[in-house]
């Protein structure tokens, strides 16, 4: 199982709102991560889990919050977001944070806040 | 700061025909990775190829190969005997090498997307 899944794959909210995203992966991976990506632009880094605990935080605003409830889970919390938060929302997961390691990336969640 | 530059925004081929994807790179680190990824319209970020820059030998993956040159820092991906399923956006990514800290990014280039025409 090479599948890294994530839900809902579309999530429209209103600036004051708070939802979740989640992201599961069965691959036994112990670093997960979440991208913002706007249309027609590369992936941006916001967060980094490694064996369950925040190894990097890109200087994310403080609605957006991620949890990692185990090695298979990783969850961003959304409150109080802005439009210009509306975006793609990916998840990886790499076996470790080992750069030669190939990052299995999800299909997305497609966010549109009103 | 490490950067990836893709200079082609755009780029078209014939099916059964090659095409080459540039990409080149900054950095003042010896030791890192290279990847290329693809990104399907609406699906998910794929990886294409890889190769590390402490190996001279190009790597290959079926029909893609890269060219690399690291004096140039240069990585380029050729695409051989193009099918339509390989339209998509892709990227050049640059990462550096971990050595059990938090250096864990992925530096993405802007993208060059590729359409196939039968």
């Amino acid at each position: 199982d090479t599948e890294v899944t994530q839900t809902p794959k579309h999530l429209v909210m209103g600036m004051t709102n708070k939802k979740s995203l989640k992201c599961e992966q069965h691959m036994g991976h112990r670093a997960m991560y979440w991208y913002k990506q706007k249309a027609k632009k590369p992936p941006e880094l916001m967060f980094v889990y490694s064996y369950e605990k925040l190894s990097i935080n890109e200087s994310v605003p403080s609605r957006f919050s991620p949890e990692c409830p185990n090695s298979s889970l990783l969850n961003l919390h959304l409150h109080a977001l802005q439009p210009e938060d509306s975006a793609l929302y990916l998840c990886a997961s790499s076996q470790d944070l080992g750069g030669y390691n190939e990052q299995f990336f999800g299909p997305g969640t497609r966010l549109t806040v009103l | 700061a490490q950067t990836v530059t893709q200079s082609q925004p755009e780029m078209s081929v014939q099916e059964a025909e090659t095409v080459t994807l540039s990409c080149t790179y900054d950095t003042s680190e010896s030791d890192y990775y290279l990847f290329w990824y693809k990104q399907p319209p609406s699906r998910q970020m794929i990886l294409v190829i890889r190769q590390e820059a402490y190996k001279q030998q190009n790597a290959t993956e079926n029909r893609f190969s890269v060219n690399f040159q690291k004096a140039a820092k240069s990585f380029s991906l050729k695409i051989s005997d193009s099918q339509l399923g390989d339209a998509a956006m892709y990227f050049c990514a640059y990462r550096l090498i971990n050595y059990g800290g938090s250096q864990g990014n992925l530096i993405f280039g802007k993208g060059t997307k590729l359409s196939v025409k039968p």
